[in-house]
């Protein structure tokens, strides 16, 4: 099974100020059609999950365009470009490439 | 509007079984592959299982940790999918999440159950 390793696991970040969340895979996510099935994940408090990127960089819609993802292979990255109070949450990478699918630890976002 | 609507959870003694629906509207189920997710308390994310959509075969995978044990099914006529659990345990206690993927993403608001003597 692959296992999905996401840094750090709590990011206090100042209003206005970038966030960068690292996730990597135990292996490669790259699929046999040629797409890699990295999303990730926003929780905010009592909500439930709400995808904001997909195949590595694809923003969902409604999503702000501070939010952007990248990477490739087995190393990946969520970066805000400048943090919102309601931006507090649990982000989670997820990788739907292989199954089972599976999901990072999750990143507790605060503001510091 | 899109809605996923969860139902049928609550508290069960261990070893007896549950049904949970995922009633959608909004959107084309029946082009969305439909996902159970779990989330313990206090903990991350689980997968637990998913169905293909009829155009993908309609086929169902799931997590070790619930194989044989639990059953992914949908009716497409009605909008609906069900996680069927069976011989339920202490570990299956979570808030069950219902998800729909295809040209867009769904989670319903979750639902709880709860395993317990």
């Amino acid at each position: 099974d692959i296992v999905m390793t996401q840094s750090p696991l709590s990011l206090p970040v100042t209003l206005g100020q970038p966030a960068s969340i690292s996730c990597r895979s135990s292996q490669g996510l790259e699929y046999s059609d040629g797409d890699t099935y990295l999303n990730w994940f926003q929780q905010r408090p009592g909500q439930s999950p709400r995808r904001l990127i997909y195949k590595v960089s694809n923003r969902d819609s409604g999503v702000p365009d501070r939010f952007s993802g990248s990477g490739s292979g087995t190393d990946f990255t969520l970066k805000i470009s400048r943090v919102e109070a309601e931006d507090v949450g649990i982000y989670y990478c997820m990788q739907g490439t292989y199954w089972p699918y599976s999901f990072g630890q999750g990143t507790k976002l605060e503001i510091k | 509007e899109v809605q996923l609507v969860e139902s049928g959870g609550g508290l069960v003694q261990p070893g007896r079984s549950l049904r949970l629906s995922c009633s959608a509207s909004g959107f084309t189920f029946g082009a969305y592959a439909m996902s159970w997710v779990r989330q313990a308390p206090g903990k991350g994310l689980e997968w637990v299982g998913f169905i293909r959509a009829k155009a993908y075969g309609g086929t169902t995978e799931y997590a070790a940790s619930v194989k044989g044990r639990f059953t992914i099914s949908r009716d497409d006529s009605k909008s609906i999918a069900y996680l069927q659990m069976n011989s339920l345990k202490s570990e299956d206690t979570a808030v069950y999440y219902c998800r729909a993927e295809g040209a867009g993403d769904y989670w319903g608001q979750g639902i709880l159950v709860t395993v317990s003597s």
